[in-house]
């Protein structure tokens, strides 16, 4: 079953608009992670936030989390187009801190130029 | 330093017949993690491979489904006598530790 239910599925924005995203889980976690998939091969790792975290910054990627509601947020500030893609919240959950990641159904991101 | 690498890239078989999808890790990795993906669909975890440990086998989706990691480094997915709803992509990544997981392009397999 999966963990990870995001939200929306597909956002179309003009370049430069901010874009955000949500992430709903549904038990406790280790941490949250967020990755960006181009054209459905491999996915490339953006941003880790721990349990004990509630904010974090990467460049133009802000990540939030609110583990008493069980969801997190990635907002993309300026967006470009190449920022294009889809975007997979994933969170490791394990009791013994595995590792193992259980993945959202992801959000579609289109950045028009 | 390289990537993980995954081969072959694409793969088409028929139905009934095995197939074998390789994954070469990240040097020193000593995690390693097989996901699947449907078209359109977020990723299905299968196996996980930690050091000398047993594997984490829990997300295999049936017996037809095996997979090995020989000297701690290369993985082999095997897929005995493929059904249709076994064409997919299939994503191998791999970790120094807890965290971050690096992935290979995937194999993307179709069975006719």
């Amino acid at each position: 079953s999966q963990q990870g239910e995001e939200d929306p599925q597909a956002l179309s924005i003009q370049e430069g608009e901010n874009a955000t995203m949500n992430c709903s889980y549904k038990t406790s976690i280790n941490n949250l992670q967020w990755y960006r998939q181009n054209s459905g091969r491999g996915l490339v790792h953006l941003i880790l936030i721990r349990s004990n975290e509630r904010e974090k910054h990467s460049g133009r990627l802000r990540v939030t989390l609110d583990t008493s509601k069980k969801s997190s947020s990635l907002l993309i500030t300026a967006s470009r187009a190449a920022d294009t893609a889809s975007y997979f919240c994933a969170t490791d959950a394990g009791s013994s801190n595995t590792g193992k990641l259980i993945f959202g159904q992801g959000t579609t991101l289109q950045v028009k130029p | 330093g390289a990537g993980v690498s995954q081969s072959p890239s694409n793969k088409v078989t028929e139905k009934g017949k095995d197939v074998e999808l390789r994954c070469d890790p990240i040097s020193g990795h000593t995690a390693l993690y097989w996901y699947r993906q449907s078209l359109g669909q977020g990723l299905e975890f299968l196996i996980y491979f930690q050091g000398n440990s047993a594997p984490d086998k829990s997300g295999l989706p049936s017996d037809r489904f095996s997979a090995e990691r020989t000297g701690g480094s290369v993985s082999t997915l095997t897929i005995q006598r493929t059904q249709q709803e076994d064409s997919a992509v299939y994503l191998c990544a791999s970790s120094l530790s807890v965290g971050e997981q690096y992935f290979g392009p995937g194999t993307r397999l179709t069975v006719t």
